[in-house]
């Protein structure tokens, strides 16, 4: 079955513009997460969706940073006005959610976005 | 930030060696789960363990949890040339959704 997808799988920008980064989640997923990777590092967690609403948004760097889903699928990621420090690769990852016993489901990832500002 | 540290960061083997990853934490809870990742790209997910679950096992990696140390660790046997990659511990809280928090992870090369 069709896995996480991400689009595009490499940005290349210029400093002051603005980007967007698409996820599309596993079909049936609720839950969708963004994280950052920078080079040679760990995952930073952005944020957390639940269907369409994103309870959790604490990672998001800057007011720069939003992100939005619709139909509880799609999520785009916008940076704008994109700095240097802003060159990562964008991981998406969907899973269903935590179950009413407290049971927890794997995260599935895409490929990521790699984004290089100039 | 970064619930954690991994060591080693770097470890370099021979086929066939057993390699080992650890994995520390500070915070509780409720599961820990370790991923692999090719070329800086797309994880792949290896193993969940619950707080509850001392010891996984799944072919050839092994998963300790020890949640009195606040560790884990990661054991890989009979390694292959296909096992390079860096190994990501993440950490799942005790409560709410599973945001994962994840250290900065073990690269691991294993030599032909």
């Amino acid at each position: 079955g069709a896995g996480v997808s991400q689009s595009p799988s490499n940005k290349v920008t210029e400093k002051g513009k603005d980007v967007e980064l698409r996820c599309d989640p596993i079909s049936g997923h609720t839950a969708l997460y963004w994280y950052r990777q920078s080079l040679g590092q760990g995952l930073e967690f952005l944020i957390y969706f639940q269907g369409n609403s994103a309870p959790d948004k604490s990672g998001l760097p800057s007011d720069r940073f939003s992100a939005e889903r619709t139909g509880g699928s799609v999520s785009t990621l916008t940076i704008q006005r994109t700095q240097q420090e802003d060159s990562a690769v964008y991981l998406c990852a969907s899973s269903l959610p935590r179950g009413p016993s407290g049971g927890i489901h794997e995260q599935f990832f895409g490929p990521g976005t790699r984004l290089t500002v100039l | 930030s970064q619930q954690g540290e991994e060591d080693p960061q770097a470890l370099s083997i021979q086929e066939g060696e057993n390699a080992t990853m650890n994995c520390s934490y500070k915070t509780s809870i409720n599961n820990l789960q370790w991923y692999r990742q090719n070329s800086g790209r797309g994880l792949v997910h290896l193993i969940l363990i619950r707080s509850n679950e001392r010891e996984k096992h799944s072919g050839r990696l092994r998963v300790t949890l020890d949640t009195s140390k606040k560790s884990s660790s990661l054991l890989i046997t009979a390694s292959r040339a296909a096992d390079t990659a860096s190994y990501f511990c993440a950490t799942g809280p005790s409560g709410g959704y599973n945001k994962l928090i994840f250290g900065a992870g073990t690269r691991l090369a294993v030599h032909p």
